[in-house]
């Protein structure tokens, strides 16, 4: 079966700090891998998605980026954070976009980042 | 463009009792998919159940049904004899192809408490 795991589940960083959010699918393959903040405990706001090694989409302009530099991992990270950049931080994975694939996609357990 | 509408920010039942969460959608993709998600205190974001919207039978899960209205864009959850594990944060989400990619839209979320 598949999992998807996320490191730190909490994180307290200093504002002007780097940031670097890991998240790893394991069970399948090639799958597409999305990175979600969700602020106030409310709505998702799709950060970033990846369809393939390197291949990164950004959803909204931001202080953030994301790589993926294996097919499993997905890394979410900012040279110098800001306040604004505190929430919680979840990645999720879908199958690809192939006929027949179904379309929900699963999260991992979050991480939950507090600038300071 | 594709919108995902919860008008019921937060809603209360009973222990045992019946309750039904309202999620409207706007989209112009034939083929998609409606999810509900569930997030409970924790924050871990579960799929609750999911729709194909090609399949007129709205979908079932034990104690978790749909009322799937396609032409009113309508597709609601109900949640049979609530227990206080329900308690939680539901999300409605719609899914379509967007290339390679599968992309879902959120509503802002319907915070449910199950009473005892």
């Amino acid at each position: 079966s598949q999992t998807i795991h996320q490191w730190p589940a909490t994180l307290v960083q200093p504002v002007g700090s780097p940031l670097s959010l890991e998240c790893t699918v394991e069970g399948t393959s090639n799958p597409n891998l999305y990175w979600y903040r969700q602020a106030a405990g409310r709505g998702l706001q799709l950060l970033f998605y990846s369809v393939g090694i390197g291949q990164i989409s950004s959803e909204v302009p931001q202080n953030l980026s994301a790589s993926r530099p294996q097919d499993r991992q997905f890394i979410l990270s900012s040279k110098k954070l800001l306040l604004s950049d505190s929430g919680f931080y979840l990645c999720a994975w879908s199958a690809q976009g192939w006929r027949g694939a179904s379309y929900e996609q699963y999260f991992g357990p979050g991480t939950r980042l507090t600038v300071t | 463009a594709q919108t995902v509408t919860q008008s019921q920010p937060e809603m209360s039942v009973q222990e045992a009792e019946t309750v039904t969460l309202s999620c409207t959608y706007d989209t112009s993709e034939n083929n998609y998919y409606l999810f509900w998600y569930k997030q409970p205190p924790s924050r871990q974001m579960i799929l609750v159940i999911r729709q194909e919207a090609y399949k007129q039978q709205n979908a079932t899960e034990n104690r978790f049904s749909v009322n799937f209205q396609k032409a009113a864009k309508s597709f609601s959850l109900k949640i049979s004899d609530s227990q206080l594990g329900d308690t939680a944060m539901y999300f409605c989400a719609c899914a379509y192809n967007a290339g390679n990619n599968r992309k879902l839209i959120w509503g802002l979320g319907t915070s449910l408490a199950v009473n005892p």
